[in-house]
């Protein structure tokens, strides 16, 4: 187990739906993101949050809204998706440091997210 | 923009073989280079990375080589076992953030 759980673990959702995906993280970090996996694609980063502030929002669709309440927990509410964004939605936390700079990341087993 | 070019896309080798992922990137500020495997239906992670400051790093049957020069690192996996069959993923950090290689899909044959 690496610290880093993800639920649900598997989503069907229609499109004009409304869910949430939680993450939460045991270790400790002060960082944490959402990647989107999709099939013979690079993981594809999606936010970034830094102590709790959203660094990066990586040109993502506002139906996808982060939500990041504190260093342990980050959500992905997702409204009106399309049947393009079933996908392996990956969270992972990490420790930075004060220059920012990167360390190992830990992801969580992922969302399947199927969109009918 | 910044990406991470990753090669070959399937790499099937026999077992004991020696197997080897090539990756470029763009952005020459990038000081952080990590490996992921990814088993089928798990999450990805952490099998070895190498930092700006040092050109090549070796743990057991993986070893990671980087030239800044030409902007690329290398995964080597000598040995291959069947438990190595997975996806490989290189990625980059830019601006802090890790960039990923579209993966390279492992095959050890027995």
């Amino acid at each position: 187990e690496t610290g880093v759980t993800q639920t649900p673990r598997h989503l069907v959702m229609g499109m004009t739906n409304k869910k949430s995906l939680k993450c939460e993280q045991h270790l400790g970090h002060n960082a944490m993101y959402w990647y989107k996996q999709s099939a013979k694609k690079p993981l594809e980063l999606m936010f970034v949050y830094n102590f709790k502030e959203q660094t990066e929002n990586n040109s993502v669709p506002s139906r996808f809204s982060p939500e990041c309440p504190n260093s342990s927990h980050l959500f992905l509410h997702l409204h009106t998706l399309q049947p393009e964004d079933s996908a392996l939605y990956l969270c992972a936390s990490s420790q930075r440091g004060l220059a920012g700079n990167e360390d190992e990341q830990y992801f969580g087993p992922g969302t399947r997210l199927t969109v009918t | 923009g910044e990406n991470v070019e990753q090669h070959p896309s399937t790499l099937s080798v026999q077992e004991g073989d020696s197997a080897v992922i090539k990756c470029t990137y763009s952005d020459s500020a990038s000081n952080y280079f990590p490996w992921y495997k990814q088993e089928l239906g798990k999450r990805p992670q952490l099998i070895i990375d190498i930092r700006s400051n040092v050109g090549e790093k070796k743990d057991q049957r993986i070893a990671v080589t980087l030239n800044k020069t030409a902007k690329h690192f290398s995964l080597h996996i000598t040995e291959t076992q069947p438990e190595d069959s997975a996806v490989y993923f290189c990625a980059a950090s830019i601006r802090g953030n890790l960039i990923f290689g579209k993966g390279t899909k492992l095959s050890v044959k027995p």
